[in-house]
């Protein structure tokens, strides 16, 4: 089965500067990557997404980027507020209809 | 919470013990999985549905078994609770199999 590793699993940012969320996966088949937002006591939340045809996709101040080749993916958060403090989840989806999830990143933007 | 609703919201059982937890969808989606979530291993899918009366097993998936009746509802339980299934339970539905929405968790205690 597939199997998503995500970095670092506590990552620390001065509002206003860059935050970098790293994912890699294992199944080659995988062609549909999620990231979820989970702030305290609620459910996570899909923030943004790629499919395998794109290799880059923004929405406002966050962007993923893909590296088929590579397996690995990435979220990058620019201008980082105070309620962008949450735990990010990378996942990744292959075709037998599961989304297998990383461990998680805490983020902390510091005001 | 895209039209999910779980039920309970928060349950402490005794070990040994049935228990049985409930999400039930407005949207009419296929797809409805449950996932448990513990620190330090995101979410693992436990079960999962891709139809009334079709279920799958995930990674997680002894000392549960689900059913699917009808569309709107998708059971989990469990057959005789252990300490070990301590953890917060989440369903997701998805329409096409990909974008997976979740609902606001169950926290159970077994003790």
């Amino acid at each position: 089965g597939e199997n998503v590793e995500q970095h670092p699993s506590t990552l620390s940012v001065q509002e206003g500067d860059s935050a970098v969320i790293k994912c890699t996966y294992s199944d080659s088949a995988s062609n549909y990557f999620p990231w979820y937002k989970q702030e305290l006591g609620k459910g996570p939340q899909l923030i943004i997404d790629i499919r395998s045809n794109v290799g880059e996709k923004k929405d406002q101040r966050i962007a993923v980027t893909l590296n088929k080749t590579a397996k690995h993916f990435s979220l990058h958060i620019t201008e980082t507020q105070p309620e962008d403090s949450a735990v990010y989840f990378c996942a990744a989806f292959s075709n037998d209809y599961k989304l297998s999830f990383g461990a998680g990143t805490t983020v902390t933007v510091r005001a | 919470d895209a039209g999910i609703t779980q039920s309970p919201r928060h349950k402490v059982t005794e070990t040994g013990t049935p228990v049985t937890l409930r999400c039930h969808q407005t949207e009419n989606h296929r797809y409805m999985y449950w996932y448990r979530q513990d620190p330090g291993h995101g979410l693992r899918l436990i079960h999962y549905s891709y139809g009334v009366k079709d279920t799958d097993k995930g990674e997680v998936s002894d000392g549960y078994s689900v059913s699917r009746s009808k569309t709107e509802d998708f059971l989990l339980t469990l057959e005789s609770a252990t300490s070990s299934q301590t953890s917060v339970y989440f369903c997701a539905i998805s329409a096409s199999g990909t974008e997976a929405f979740f609902g606001q968790g169950t926290r159970l205690t077994v003790v």
